[in-house]
């Protein structure tokens, strides 16, 4: 069985702080899909990022990296500079690679982060 | 992108309720999820060509429909207090998990 494990239930930081949400998985699976998502109090997921298990480069996409770590089983997001915009629930989530579905997403249940001035 | 409708919904305990998803053009898969306050949304099932393809640890009382045009719907029988929550609907282009899935809003459902 999958399992996505988010310690962190909430983080409070002051803009312009760094601040990293870890994410820890269990998986049978040898390879399997990575993400990550943002919930604004709107509701909607919005997609970040997915990696690859085959793929253990570390991501930058403006001020978001990712750390993927198999050897700990860990996909961890940092966001650099935050602003208070970047206040929302971040998801980890993890799928199973398949050609017969779409991605079947196992979530952890999230980290509140509250970015202030 | 995917909309979803009623945005809120208030049922009773015993009650049936029909939630609806119109997915982004040209997707022809949808998946829906069960969100429950301070938890992560959880896979409730899935439907390609208007099948069923691939079931989470849900009861047969959640039922879904798939719509030539790709629309969808998620019904529920028989509601319970714990199916409060949001349901969240998401749509793929096509089949495969290397595809993104476009997420809706949801619908918030209190079940009193």
């Amino acid at each position: 069985a999958q399992k996505v494990t988010q310690a962190q239930t909430e983080i409070s930081v002051v803009e312009k702080e760094d601040v990293t949400l870890d994410c820890v998985y269990e998986t049978r699976d040898t390879t399997y899909y990575l993400f990550w998502y943002k919930q604004p109090p709107s509701g909607e997921l919005v997609f970040l990022i997915r990696r690859n298990s085959f793929d253990e480069q570390n991501e930058i996409s403006g001020r978001y990296s990712w750390n993927f770590q198999k050897s700990t089983s860990s996909f961890n997001f940092t966001i650099t500079a935050s602003q208070v915009v970047d206040s929302a629930v971040y998801f980890c989530a993890l799928s199973e690679i398949n050609t017969g579905t779409a991605s079947k997403l196992t979530f952890g249940t999230g980290t509140r982060l509250q970015v202030t001035l | 992108g995917v909309t979803q409708s009623p945005t809120h919904l208030i049922k009773t305990r015993g009650q049936q309720v029909t939630l609806r998803c119109s997915s982004q053009s040209g997707h022809n898969t949808v998946s829906w999820y069960q969100q429950a306050l301070g938890q992560g949304p959880q896979f409730i099932f899935q439907y390609y060509r208007k099948e069923e393809n691939g079931r989470g640890n849900f009861p047969p009382r959640f039922s879904g429909l798939q719509f030539p045009n790709d629309s969808s719907e998620l019904n529920v029988n028989a509601l319970e207090l714990d199916d409060s929550a949001l349901y969240l609907c998401a749509s793929s282009p096509q089949l495969g998990s290397d595809n993104e899935q476009f997420f809706g809003p949801g619908t918030r459902l209190t079940v009193l």
